[in-house]
């Protein structure tokens, strides 16, 4: 089975600008979860979908918006970008909606905004 | 405040040592989750734990819910297992995880 994957894996943006995310997940998986990881805060918590619903939301502004398609595919968005948004952005699937199922991570797509 | 404390956050061995990283959390969970992160950004998950006690190889993890404290231990530890371990407290209102700040290991040949 393929893994998660992120596309694209580095992306170079400046400020103001706007950027979409893409996560494929585990075949069969409907639950998807974004991360963003920094130096200063570590990993933090984004959101989470399930069948094309947000379940759980973090503690980000509203510039930060995802989505999920049938097919459980998911993409986050950051807009009008900030110098801070510079982090690594990873997804994660599980086969369902809860704390108790393993979590199966993509490589992450690097952001840097200038 | 921080959810989940994690200690030590650097921690350097010789091979063969036997290593131990603590986990403290405040928060209602349903799981606990130990995560391992290479260089590159590539995490993998090692543990699930609800209650007790796993074993994978030279892994072990251990979690008391009384006490909301979880350890990993690495026994006779290599240089491989060099990278960032991260728990996570999975929470019981949903799929929502609270991180630990990382603990950086290096293992000296």
């Amino acid at each position: 089975k393929a893994g998660v994957t992120q596309t694209p894996r580095y992306l170079i943006k400046t400020r103001g600008q706007q950027v979409t995310l893409s996560c494929s997940p585990i075949s069969g998986h409907r639950s998807v979860s974004w991360y963003q990881q920094t130096p200063g805060q570590g990993l933090q918590f984004l959101f989470e979908y399930f069948s094309e619903t947000q379940r759980n939301k973090g503690n980000f502004p509203g510039r930060f918006s995802g989505r999920q398609f049938s097919n459980s595919r998911s993409e986050m968005n950051v807009s009008t970008l900030e110098l801070g948004d510079s982090a690594l952005y990873l997804c994660a699937s599980s086969l369902a909606p809860t704390s108790e199922e393993t979590q199966y991570f993509g490589p992450g797509t690097r952001l840097l905004v200038l | 405040k921080n959810e989940v404390e994690q200690s030590p956050q650097n921690l350097t061995a010789q091979e063969g040592e036997f290593i131990t990283i603590n986990c403290s959390y405040s928060v209602g969970i349903s799981a606990l989750h130990w995560l391992q992160q290479h260089p590159g950004g590539g995490i993998v998950s090692l543990f699930m734990l609800s209650s007790g006690k796993k074993k994978h190889g030279r892994l072990i993890a251990t979690i008391n819910i009384q006490e909301k404290h979880s350890s990993l231990h690495i026994t006779a530890s290599h240089p491989r297992d060099s990278a960032v371990y991260i728990c996570a407290a999975g929470s019981n209102t949903g799929n929502q995880f609270y991180f630990g700040t990382g603990t950086s290991l290096t293992v000296i040949p």
